[in-house]
């Protein structure tokens, strides 16, 4: 199993729709975690901090579970611009540094 | 402020050459990183750099070597390339002053190809 999660997608869209991204991490040390947004042929950037009271950042709103050990994002109104990569990261102290990044969730919106 | 640079952007190796990858960066962080990342799959850390002067292993170091030349630069050395190793690189960089606050500034990427 792996330790971080993540349907591939793709998701397709219309704008102004609503969707969610959910992302399962195995491993109980895990202790902060992250949205990237990567899109194609480019580096990923920080979207989002997940935090367990839950955060929100205008469309996008970010959710841990650690009782059931999972993240999510929901974007609210898609745009266009929406359409990218979206990469859960978590990061766990075990002895050492580890940082574990998903595969990535492919969200396509369309006109 | 350029933040995270990398070169080269594109190469072409031949199985058995050797290359070294340079990164550096210029917001005075303390941890750097180096990643691949292969389709279908997520980034896989290669080699991470807590402070200068200090190196570690990360999930697929085989392969490959680093150099914490400063503060600044992270170099990572394939000495004899493989068609495995056939990936998109990224280098990263973070500043870990704040606990629980890992958010990670990355490079434009290097993409390898190994004949």
């Amino acid at each position: 199993r792996k330790e971080v999660e993540q349907d591939p997608g793709p998701f397709n869209v219309p704008e102004g729709a609503t969707v969610a991204f959910n992302c399962t991490y195995s491993n109980s040390a895990s202790q902060s975690f992250f949205w990237y947004r990567q899109d194609c042929r480019k580096e990923p950037k920080l979207l989002m901090s997940v935090y367990s009271s839950g955060n929100e950042d205008g469309r996008f709103t970010a959710q841990l579970n650690r009782a059931s050990q999972y993240i999510s994002l929901l974007i609210r109104d898609s745009k266009l611009s929406d359409s990218a990569t979206y990469l859960c990261v978590v990061n766990m102290r075990t002895g050492g540094f580890k940082t574990i990044f998903g595969a990535g969730t492919r969200l396509f919106v369309k006109a | 402020n350029a933040g995270v640079t990398q070169t080269p952007k594109f190469q072409v190796l031949k199985t058995g050459q050797s290359m070294t990858l340079q990164c550096a960066q210029d917001m005075n962080h303390n941890s750097m990183y180096w990643y691949r990342q292969d389709p279908g799959m997520g980034l896989r850390l290669i080699y991470y750099s807590a402070s200068e002067g200090t190196t570690d292993k990360g999930e697929v170091p085989n392969g490959y070597n680093v150099s914490r030349l400063n503060k600044r630069e992270f170099s990572l050395r394939l000495e004899s390339a493989a068609p495995s190793q056939t990936s998109v690189y990224f280098c990263a960089s973070s500043d870990e002053d704040r606990v629980f606050s890992f958010e990670q500034y990355f490079g434009p990427g290097t993409r390898l190809t190994v004949t």
